[in-house]
């Protein structure tokens, strides 16, 4: 069974810090890794994926992920936070081996202070 | 136009009411998904079509059923709505292959009362 799992419900930075967030995942094949945003009262919009290829994954509004295979981890990072990434981030895994659906994770609330 | 839209985008409604969330899309995809997100629990799958006679039940489908009218219509419906179904309910799309990403509408927030 496939799973995803954000351990924190909430990261606090100050503008201008870099920011992560954290994700851990467990599939039986190779993972294919996603991240999405939701601003408040909007839809969910993707932010980068990985499927294959280089580890460090580059996305929309300066965001990057890494993905470390020993550490089954998809942490997506931004080197200098802005007020405006505050959002609710999702992680989502789906097995590349296989049909099954994409699996959300809990979701992290970013606050990012002036 | 958004590629994605979803009808109502909001909806108060009594318990026992049918309740119909429609979905439609531009993007072209043959693959469409209905999710609910309630605080804290992320989305989770209520149903998905992979195309229009391909449809299949998500991790939550009890108390819901689906129609997919079309390759770009997909509608779910509450036969019965009882309140612990008052949650927000997303539509989504997505290509034929596995690697592809999710296209998402705003949403549809429903409250039973």
């Amino acid at each position: 069974a496939q799973s995803v799992a954000q351990p924190e419900d909430q990261v606090n930075v100050a503008e201008g810090n870099p920011l992560t967030v954290k994700c851990t995942y467990s599939v039986s094949g190779n993972p294919y890794l996603f991240w999405y945003v939701q601003y408040p009262n909007r839809g969910l919009q993707f932010l980068l994926k990985y499927i294959t290829g280089d580890n460090l994954v580059k996305g929309s509004y300066g965001f990057e992920a890494e993905f470390n295979k020993s550490q089954t981890s998809f942490h997506l990072k931004k080197p200098s936070a802005l007020v405006s990434d505050s959002a609710l981030y999702f992680c989502a895994v789906r097995d590349g081996g296989s049909q099954g659906n994409l699996i959300f994770g809990k979701g992290t609330k970013l606050s990012v202070k002036p | 136009d958004a590629d994605v839209t979803q009808t109502p985008r909001n909806r108060i409604t009594k318990t026992g009411k049918r309740i119909m969330l429609e979905c439609s899309q531009t993007k072209g995809h043959d693959r469409m998904y209905w999710y609910r997100q309630d605080p804290g629990l992320g989305l989770q799958l209520i149903y998905y079509s992979f195309d229009v006679k391909d449809i299949n039940k998500g991790e939550i489908s009890d108390g819901y059923s689906v129609s997919r009218q079309a390759q770009a219509k997909f509608s779910l419906s509450l036969e019965s709505a009882i309140p612990n179904q008052t949650a927000l309910y997303f539509c989504a799309t997505s290509d034929s292959g596995g690697a592809g990403e999710l296209f998402f509408g705003e949403g549809s927030r429903l409250t039973v009362l």
